[in-house]
């Protein structure tokens, strides 16, 4: 059971163009929320989160939307420059759970994005 | 610099043949997990650490052990491994479990023929 889920398995956008990458979870419970990056040949890195407690966030050319009653949230990224090309990995996690705090994530399975030149 | 380091960075091996790939983290960081990345599957939790000599399992544990006897190591272990533990793993740490400070190590990748 896919608790965090990327529909699109690929995006492919135009240089200085946005990019929106999406992603749906099931688990209510469910109050933070990540995106990370991902280049080949090297381990994800944190890029943006977000609390459930808001509904937006945003740090420089990324911005990070969350719909609760809809259970989505989105990654725009204004504007988008091929460095940009890389995986990038929707997560989520229960920090309030009340149990002890694993540092566990929900991965979902991740959407490649082209940024052309 | 802060990282965590993996190896090895590719293994080639025989089913059954027992075999361990080591992580090792400099930050002196608390939590501990390895992650097993599989296509169209994202990123599966196989074990977690929350400190030395505390191990529990994550989402797909089968056929993996682990052990924490030092805070800044955490290798992950296959006993007999299989074809189907063939897969792209990541170990990652964090300070105090919150996981937007979770550190990825580069990755092994793994095939069991």
């Amino acid at each position: 059971d896919q608790q965090v889920k990327q529909n699109s398995p690929s995006l492919s956008v135009q240089e200085g163009r946005i990019s929106i990458l999406n992603c749906d979870y099931t688990n209510s419970m469910f109050d933070y929320f990540l995106w990370y990056k991902k280049y080949p040949a090297e381990g994800p890195t944190f890029l943006i989160s977000i609390s459930s407690i808001k509904d937006k966030n945003e740090d420089g050319r990324f911005t990070v939307f969350l719909n609760k009653s809809a259970k989505h949230l989105s990654l725009h990224i204004v504007p988008s420059q091929p460095g940009d090309s890389a995986v990038y990995f929707c997560a989520a996690s229960a920090v309030s759970s009340g149990s002890s705090n694993t540092g566990k994530l929900i991965f979902g399975q991740g959407t490649t994005l082209q940024v052309k030149p | 610099e802060a990282q965590v380091t993996q190896n090895p960075r590719y293994l080639i091996t025989v089913t059954g043949k027992k075999l361990t790939v080591t992580c090792s983290q400099n930050m002196n960081h608390e939590y501990m997990s390895w992650y097993r990345q599989d296509p169209g599957l994202g990123l599966r939790q196989i074990y977690y650490s929350m400190n030395v000599e505390v191990t529990d399992k994550g989402d797909v544990p089968e056929g993996y052990k682990v052990s924490r006897k030092e805070k800044r190591n955490f290798p992950l272990i296959l006993e007999s491994p299989s074809p189907n533990q063939t897969s792209l793993y990541f170990c990652a740490s964090t300070l105090d479990g919150r996981t937007d400070t979770q550190y990825f190590g580069p990755g092994t990748r793994l095939t069991v023929l």
